[in-house]
C-alpha cells in the first residue's frame, strides 16, 4: 500500500519551456502532498505544500509564479516549472501522506529529473 | 531555525556488521520520527517511524528514539553490499504541522 506514482520520469527540455510534472497518490487518498527538490549531493528541500481544493503553501524563496502546483482531487498534484531555464535543473520528488493525522509518514513517488537545456 | 544533524560520513562497515545511524534534532516538541533510504538517483524509501521513546525493531532495522537527549538511531544487523544507500533522518515537529524536518543523510558503504 501507499503507492504514490510521478510523471514523468525524465524530462530534457529548452530553456523557455514549461514542464508539468504530475504526482498520483495509487492507492489512497492525499489531501495534502508535498513537493521537494534535490540537487546533486544535498538533502532534499520543501518546495511547497500542496493542499486539496485550496492553495499550497509555498516555502520562502520558492517563486510560486515559477512553480505553479495544482492539487485538483485527492489523488492528484501537479507541479508546473514555468519558462524553465538551466537553473531550475534538478531532481524534482513529491510526496504524500496517508490519512489526516499530521504524524503519519510521507511516502515519495519515484522523482523526475529535469535537465534544461 | 529548527534542523536535524547527522554524521555525512561515508560510514564504512564490513558485511554482515551492525551499522549505527545517528541523528540529533533541536526542536523539543517533536513527536514524530522517521528514517528514510536513498539509494544513489533514486527517491527515498520508508525504513521506520518511530513515536515513542525507546527501541522499535523491524527485521535486520532497530530504531531508537531518545526524546530527553533529542536524538535518535538507526542499527542495521547483519549488514549487507544491498544496505549501501544513503541514510536520511526526518522530523516532525510538535502540533499540526505538515513539514518534515530532513538531515542531510549519512552515507553508509558496506564493504562485500
Amino acid at each position: 500500500g501507499a503507492v504514490v506514482s510521478q510523471h514523468p520520469s525524465w524530462v530534457i527540455c529548452k530553456s523557455g519551456t514549461s514542464v508539468k510534472i504530475e504526482c498520483r497518490s495509487l492507492d489512497f487518498q492525499a489531501t495534502t502532498m508535498f513537493w521537494y527538490r534535490q540537487f546533486p549531493k544535498q538533502s532534499l528541500m520543501l518546495m511547497a505544500t500542496s493542499n486539496e481544493g485550496s492553495k499550497a503553501t509555498y516555502e520562502q524563496g520558492v517563486e510560486k509564479d515559477k512553480f505553479l502546483i495544482n492539487h485538483a482531487s485527492l489523488t492528484l498534484s501537479t507541479l508546473t516549472v514555468t519558462s524553465a531555464h538551466p537553473e531550475d535543473s534538478s531532481f524534482y520528488i513529491c510526496s504524500a501522506r496517508v490519512g489526516g493525522q499530521y504524524n503519519q509518514p510521507q511516502h515519495f513517488g519515484d522523482g523526475t529529473r529535469l535537465s534544461i537545456l | 531555525q529548527k534542523e536535524v544533524e547527522q554524521n555525512s560520513g561515508p560510514l564504512s562497515v564490513p558485511e554482515g556488521a551492525i551499522a549505527s545511524l545517528n541523528c540529533t534534532y533541536s526542536d523539543r516538541v517533536s513527536q514524530s520520527f522517521f528514517w528514510y533510504r536513498q539509494y544513489s538517483g533514486k527517491s527515498p524509501e520508508l525504513i521506520m517511524s518511530i513515536y515513542s521513546n525507546g527501541d522499535k525493531e523491524d527485521g535486520r532495522f532497530t530504531a531508537q528514539l531518545n526524546k530527553a537527549s533529542q536524538y535518535v538511531s538507526l542499527l542495521i544487523r547483519d549488514s549487507q553490499p544491498s544496505d549501501s544507500a544513503t541514510y536520511l533522518c526526518a522530523v516532525k515537529g510538535g502540533g499540526a504541522t505538515n513539514k518534515l524536518i530532513f538531515g542531510t543523510g549519512t552515507l553508509l558503504a558496506v564493504q562485500p
